[in-house]
């Protein structure tokens, strides 16, 4: 069965320094693979997806994921934080039997400290 | 939110009420899904749809209904509210194999006493 993990329930950062979150995967067949954000009190908004090519994959506001094959791992990154990344961070992955409906991990949440 | 709306926005129930949950979507997506949010356990499917006309179970459709009369719009039903419905409600829109990417509506958040 698909499915993703988020092993951090919060990760805290200085503002400034570099920042990680974590996902890894279980998926039968090639991975596509999905980071969204939700700010307080708002809906969820893409950030970015993997679904094929290069390891590293750009998405919005500076972040940026690294597609681990052999960890099976699809790591958040940014070089610097900023207070206002503070957020819920979640990996998802699509369900099979198409439709694109999407599995969920349970989610992370950032702290920036200024 | 990519055009995706939800009424209400806030809403009080007590056990055994029930109540509609409004989606729409000023666009001409096919794809529209119903989730819920709950601490620690991320965005759980209820219900999707794909097309007008059509709907189908996700993974937690028990006490849920849904209907998808006209192709803007997906409602999602309680008929005898309870507690553990308590949660915050999101409705998505699949983008199409271009983007192929959901976009997500603001959210209802639904207390039920």
């Amino acid at each position: 069965a698909q499915s993703v993990a988020q092993p951090e329930d919060q990760v805290n950062v200085a503002e400034g320094n570099p920042l990680t979150v974590k996902c890894t995967y279980s998926v039968s067949g090639n991975p596509y693979l999905f980071w969204y954000v939700q700010y307080p009190n708002r809906g969820l908004q893409f950030l970015l997806k993997y679904i094929t090519g290069d390891n590293l994959v750009k998405g919005s506001y500076g972040f940026e994921a690294e597609f681990n094959k052999s960890q099976t791992s699809f790591h958040l990154k940014k070089p610097s934080a900023l207070v206002s990344d503070s957020a819920l961070y979640f990996c998802a992955v699509p369900r099979r039997g198409g439709y694109n409906k999407l599995i969920f991990g349970a989610g992370t949440r950032l702290a920036v400290h200024p | 939110n990519a055009g995706v709306t939800q009424t209400p926005k806030f809403r009080v129930l007590k056990t055994g009420q029930s109540m509609t949950l409004l989606c729409a979507q000023d666009m001409n997506h096919e794809y529209m899904y119903w989730y819920r949010q709950d601490p620690g356990m991320g965005l759980r499917l209820i219900h999707y749809s794909v097309g007008e006309g059509t709907t189908a179970k996700g993974e937690v459709p028990d006490g849920y209904n849904v209907s998808r009369l006209k192709k803007q719009n997906f409602l999602l039903g309680l008929e005898s509210a309870a507690p553990s419905q308590t949660s915050v409600y999101f409705c998505a829109i699949y983008s199409g194999a271009l983007t192929d990417t959901q976009y997500f509506g603001p959210g209802t958040r639904l207390t039920v006493l």
